[in-house]
This record gives C-alpha cells, structure tokens and sequence, in this order.
C-alpha cells in the first residue's frame, strides 16, 4: 500500500524560503518509472502543478516557478524534499505530494493529506 | 501554457447525468492522450478518477467515464448520486515534461 505524508512549517514569513517533506512508504524511488510530485492549491482555488522527481533524478518544475523551486530525494530515507525560495503570500496554499509510475503516466495515483502553508509576517 | 478551462459549478438530480468539459490547447489536450480526472472532496486530497482520457483506476465506479475530442475533454457521471457532490479537476500534459489543471468544476446534485 502506497502512502505518502507531507510534513513542514505551516507559518512562514515573506521573502523567507520554505522547505517541505514528503515521506512516502510503499513505493521506491528506484524503481524504474516512479516519480513523486509536488501539487498544491490555494484556499478556496485549483490545483498547481509545481514539479517532480524521477527514479533516475531527472526533476522537472513548473515554468512560471522553476526558479524558486528545488527538488530533492533522499532514497535511504524514503524522503523528497521541496524548497521553494523567497515565499509570497501568494504562495499560501495546502501542499501536496503525490505518486506516478509508468502505469499512471502523467496521472498521479497517490496523494498525500497535504499540508497548509501560511505566508505571512 | 495557461490552465485548463472548466466551467465553474455543474448541477444534476439524484440519478441523473452530468458532463464536464475541460477545454484545452492544441498543445496540450490536443496532442497528448494524457488527460486525467481528479474527484476531491472538502478538506480531502485529490482522488484519481479518470486516466489516459477514458481509464478508470481500479475501485472507481463505472459511473464516471471520459472522453476527448479535439482540444476538448469531458467526464460524464451517470446516475448522480449524493457521494458525486464535490470539486472535479482535469489535468492534462502539456509537453516538455509539465502539467496543467483545470480551474476546477463543483458538482452540486440536486
């Protein structure tokens, strides 16, 4: 069975850089195919793609935000990470992580319970 | 590529059908036969419903099915029930490794 938890700050203050954990279980970051996402969605609005991790470490980000986001995996530990720099209040949003193999494709069948991030001072 | 667009609210009676439309872009639902549909009640995470334009995952009710046509794609849920009352999102790939979704469409049953 496939979980995965997304685990961070749930305050931030502006200009200030956040960084998010998603632990997963059930799924391996080696395994040919697999990839964990970041998705997230502001109160009351729609889904955002932010990015995603491979198997093979090949990451991909949304254009309008690449370059404030960085994704990491940690297999030993079952972990990937999100940082996202110089946060706005626009960026307040429930973040969420999510799972894909070749058998979903560019679907995501797993996610996580998300995590509500405030910005603000 | 900008998001996908949904109507924003759909309604139905008990058992009846509904559509959702989710229009997109040559460049994304056009092209790619990737389009995915997500259920998501209030307080919840995201359900996948709908994959690849018409493919049910397993446990979903064949009540929910999709379809595309040019840059256009749709889910219909036949015989509405009271558990169908949520936001429904589609998502579809846009190329160059990225996704987008839709602006997000809430089903009221009447």
């Amino acid at each position: 069975q496939i979980t995965l938890r997304e685990s961070g700050p749930s305050l931030v203050e502006p200009t200030q850089t956040l960084t998010l954990t998603c632990n997963f279980s059930g799924l391996s970051l080696t395994t040919n195919g697999v990839g964990v996402g970041w998705i997230r969605q502001p109160p009351g609005g729609a889904l955002e793609w932010l990015g995603i991790i491979f198997w093979d470490g090949d990451k991909r980000y949304s254009p309008s935000l690449k370059t404030r986001l960085t994704i990491t995996k940690d297999t030993s530990k079952n972990q990937v990470v999100l940082t996202m720099t110089n946060v706005l209040p626009v960026d307040t949003a429930t973040y969420y992580c999510a799972h894909r193999d070749y058998s979903s494709d560019w679907a995501f069948d797993y996610w996580g319970q998300g995590t509500l991030v405030t910005v603000s001072s | 590529h900008s998001a996908l667009t949904q109507p924003a609210s759909v309604s139905g009676s008990f058992g009846q059908s509904i559509s959702i439309s989710c229009s997109g872009t040559s460049r994304d639902i056009g092209t790619y036969d990737l389009v995915s549909w997500y259920q998501q009640h209030p307080g919840k995470a995201p359900k996948l419903i709908i994959s690849h334009v018409t493919k049910r995952p397993s446990g979903v009710s064949d009540r929910f099915s999709g379809s595309k046509s040019g840059n256009t794609a749709s889910m219909t849920i036949s015989g509405l029930q009271a558990e169908d009352e949520a936001d429904y999102y589609c998502c579809s790939y846009a190329g160059s490794t990225t996704v987008i979704f839709g602006g997000g469409t809430k089903v009221t049953v009447l």
